[in-house]
Parts: structure tokens; C-alpha cells; sequence
């Protein structure tokens, strides 16, 4: 069964600096992963989707890498904002058959203004 | 941009009722999707649904769970007889197509009391 790792549990960093949040999975073998933001009581917004063939994706300030042989992906946001303050979560769809989720348990984000 | 829309927002019950969770997905979606997430616990995958059928649903899943697609808008989410621990935020998802990304919607914080 697949299962989703994300380190830190939280993060707190001041506004302006450069993060990384980081995303691990067992199971190799994935079409896709997405990444997801979710603010506190609320649902998940989508940021960014890679491919298993692909090796990043960028969307403004945020870039997400992949390597599918590793079993990682990460999430690097620039110059954070207060605004980014969320959870973020990373989910990996299986390379075979269906098409359900699997997500991480999520990384708390604190951008202190 | 398209949302995925769900009501009620929030719904308190009393253990043992039935209730109906609605969804109206995004117009030219093809997938349907339903996960929750219990206070603090990641979320996880309930069911999917395409050309009107589930095509997957997870252990979690039970008799006790229904879902219909009734008039080619609304895609509903049923729990028979609910019990405490069905305490959860519902969300729904759609899809474009296999390649694509999960729209979620905002979700449906469940209280069984």
C-alpha cells in the first residue's frame, strides 16, 4: 500500500525567506503527484500537478520537483509571504488501475510577518 | 474559474439518522470523487464514480455508504446510519479526465452527536 511522508509537520519561517517542504512516498511506481494547499476548516486548493514523466512544475512562486526513483517530490516556495501561512499537502495517484489519491499528512506553514 | 460547489457547509446529526451530503461537480467532468478527513488524520479516499458507477471505494467505504449522480449535476454522498465516529470533513472532488488534476470543493464538516 502506498504511503505519503511529509517533513517538517510544520514550519515556521519569517516573511521573505526561501523554503522547502518535502514530500516522500513508498511506491515508485505513480502516474501523478499534486500538490494541494489547505487553510484551516477549509478545502484543498490545487497549486500544482506533475507527471511522472515530468521532473518539475513552476507556478509563480512556487516550484515543485519530482523524482519518481527516489520516492520524492518538494515543494519550494520564494520570498514567503504571510499569505502563504497554510497547510500543504502532497497526494500521489497510483501508476496502474485507479484513480484515487493518496495523501500526506501535510506540512503546517507559519509565515511570521 | 470552475468550482466544485457542497452543501450544507456544515451538518450536525444525531447518530443513527441517514444523511445526504450534495455536490455539483464541475460541468464537463468526467470523474467524481469522494474523500474525507477526520480532525487531524490525513484524508482519505472514499469512492470514485465515472459513467455512472463506482468504479473504486475503499475499505471505509461500507453498506452504510451510497452515492448517486440523480440528474447529471448533482453528485450525492449517502450515510445510512450515522455513527460517531462518521464525524468527519467530507470533500468532494471532480476531474476532467485521467491526466488531470482533482478540483475539491470546499468540503462538509459532518458533527454525529
Amino acid at each position: 500500500k502506498q504511503e505519503v511522508t511529509q517533513i517538517p509537520a510544520a514550519l515556521s519561517v519569517p516573511e521573505g525567506e526561501n523554503l522547502v517542504l518535502n514530500c516522500s512516498f513508498t511506491d515508485s511506481a505513480i502516474y501523478n503527484l499534486q500538490w494541494f494547499r489547505q487553510d484551516p476548516g477549509k478545502g484543498l486548493t490545487s497549486l500544482l500537478l506533475i507527471q511522472s514523466s515530468q521532473r518539475e512544475q513552476t507556478s509563480g512562486r512556487l516550484n515543485a520537483s519530482l523524482d519518481k526513483s527516489s520516492g520524492r517530490s518538494t515543494l519550494y516556495i520564494a520570498a514567503s509571504q504571510p499569505g502563504d501561512s497554510a497547510t500543504y499537502l502532497c497526494a500521489v495517484r497510483r501508476g496502474t488501475g485507479a484513480n484515487n489519491l493518496f495523501f500526506g499528512t501535510g506540512t503546517r506553514l507559519t509565515v511570521i510577518p | 474559474e470552475p468550482e466544485v460547489t457542497q452543501t450544507p457547509s456544515h451538518q450536525v446529526t444525531q447518530m443513527g439518522q441517514e444523511v445526504i451530503l450534495r455536490c455539483v461537480p464541475i460541468s464537463n467532468h468526467l470523474y467524481f470523487y469522494w474523500y474525507r478527513q477526520i480532525l487531524g488524520q490525513k484524508v482519505e479516499f472514499l469512492v470514485s464514480f465515472y459513467n455512472n458507477e463506482i468504479s473504486e471505494k475503499s475499505e471505509i467505504f461500507d453498506d452504510q455508504f451510497s452515492v448517486e449522480r440523480p440528474d447529471g449535476s448533482n453528485f450525492t454522498l449517502k450515510i445510512r446510519s450515522t455513527k460517531l465516529e462518521d464525524s468527519a470533513m467530507y470533500f468532494c472532488a471532480s476531474q476532467a479526465g485521467q491526466n488531470y488534476g482533482y478540483t475539491f470543493g470546499s468540503g462538509t464538516r459532518l458533527t454525529v452527536v
